[in-house]
């Protein structure tokens, strides 16, 4: 079990530019999650994936934020013109069906 | 996803029992009690999850009362590296359920 990975780390941008982000979940788990947390506040759930198939999306998901799971492994997370509220720590998750899930350690944006 | 009640900070001496208390009067029938950590620049980290009855791992003991409107999370033997924000979440892991939701936690210090 090599656990959720999550790249980069850390990013930093400027306003208004493309960011994108990488996680891999545990193999074999068919669920993956994105939440998004901010300095002093627990986790926010974003968005989750069955397989390949996006079932939820938070309205905190606005237009510029899209996310992908192609052929069920591996997403993406894309933020289009990055604005300085979305600096924050960007977390994945993955889970065999309703089992529990299991973080990665995040991606940390900052916006200049 | 019924709301969870927990103290904002906690102390604890090392080599001491940790005994974390989370109300949760709004549970329903089908939904799980959940605790997860987050030690500083991680991820969540799983600990434990149960329905009605007392269950116990390798990290931790969860005791939930017969009404199940409250849960207490024990560390048995707390050490330094147990500093940590413990959230309780309640679940329902029943059909397309998804997201886990975060409140603020309880801050944990477990001091020398």
């Amino acid at each position: 079990d090599t656990g959720v990975s999550q790249n980069p780390r850390h990013k930093i941008t400027k306003r208004g530019q493309n960011v994108t982000f990488r996680c891999d979940p545990i193999s074999e788990h068919n669920r993956l999650y994105w939440y998004r947390q901010t300095l002093g506040q627990g986790p926010e759930f974003l968005t989750y994936f069955q397989n390949e198939a996006q079932l939820e999306k938070s309205r905190l998901l606005s237009d510029r934020f899209s996310a992908e799971r192609p052929k069920g492994s591996f997403s993406t997370l894309e933020i289009q013109r990055t604005e300085q509220g979305d600096s924050a720590m960007y977390l994945c998750a993955s889970s065999s069906g309703g089992r529990a899930q299991h973080f990665g350690d995040g991606t940390r944006l900052s916006i200049l | 996803d019924a709301k969870t009640t927990q103290p904002t900070s906690m102390d604890c001496a090392e080599g001491r029992a940790a005994n974390l208390p989370c109300n949760h009067s709004t549970i329903s029938g089908n939904e799980y009690v959940y605790w997860y950590r987050q030690i500083h620049s991680q991820g969540p980290q799983y600990i434990i999850h149960g329905l009605k009855n007392n269950e116990t791992n390798e990290m931790a003991s969860l005791i939930i009362t017969e009404d199940r409107k409250s849960s207490t999370l024990i560390l048995p033997h707390a050490t330094l590296r147990d500093t940590a924000v413990y959230y309780c979440i309640v679940r329902d892991n029943t059909g397309t359920a998804s997201k886990l939701t975060f409140g603020t936690g309880t801050r944990l210090q477990v001091t020398l």
